[in-house]
């Protein structure tokens, strides 16, 4: 049972580069919410799905997309990276909203 | 705008010493108030859940509370040992949103 899947662990990007952190669970859970951590700043949310084919917008969802198309993957799409999106990013999953929260190990990115 | 705080930012303990961290929010309309552990370059490890129909949950040598009226949670820890030392974070769990409080750092000196 591995949990909540991120990859990658660490990446560098251009400003103006797109690119896709995954996310994967195998806990069968319907909710996944994807957060930055800065310091300082706390945890924000980015954007969050409680089933398939269903998202919404969290705190901070400006430069982010995402999609559900299955249960299990939960992917955060970068459009065209800025400096402002350094920081370290977290994939989450529960049952529902009164069911603990899971946590990835995190993907550290740097925008140049 | 929903807030999260927590009191202290940071502490520093001998091993052995009962501790409290503090978390409090200004939106008494939640689901439940979560704690997490997060230990260095790591994710976030679920502690507790209190349901908002819950006066406090106890798991091992930790024990939280809520008081929904007066915005506030607590986590007690009892008998702190150096393997305690990480950063302490409390959400506060609306519908699907969770709003994270910025943590106290813990270190428990041996």
């Amino acid at each position: 049972n591995a949990g909540v899947t991120q990859t990658p662990k660490f990446q560098v990007l251009k400003t103006g580069q797109s690119m896709t952190l995954q996310c994967a669970q195998d806990m069968n859970h319907e909710y996944m919410s994807w957060y930055r951590q800065d310091p300082g700043m706390g945890l924000r949310l980015i954007h969050y799905s409680v089933g398939a084919g269903i998202t919404d917008q969290g705190e901070v969802p400006n430069g982010y997309n995402v999609s559900r198309s299955t249960t299990e993957d939960f992917p955060l799409r970068l459009l065209s990276a800025a400096p402002s999106q350094t920081s370290v990013y977290f994939c989450a999953s529960s049952l529902d909203h009164n069911s603990p929260l899971h946590f990835g190990n995190g993907t550290r990115l740097t925008v140049t | 705008k929903q807030e999260v705080t927590q009191i202290p930012a940071a502490l520093s303990v001998p091993e052995g010493e009962n501790l409290v961290l503090n978390c409090s929010f200004t939106d008494s309309a939640i689901y439940n108030l979560q704690w997490f552990r997060q230990d260095p370059g790591k994710g976030l490890t679920s502690l507790l859940l209190i349901q908002s129909s819950q006066r406090e949950q106890t798991s091992g040598r930790l024990n939280a509370s809520l008081d929904k009226s007066s915005g506030r949670s607590t986590l007690y820890i009892a008998a702190s040992q150096p393997g305690d030392s990480a950063t302490y974070l409390c959400a506060r769990v609306g519908t699907y949103k969770y709003i994270f409080g910025t943590g106290t750092r813990l270190k428990v000196l041996a």
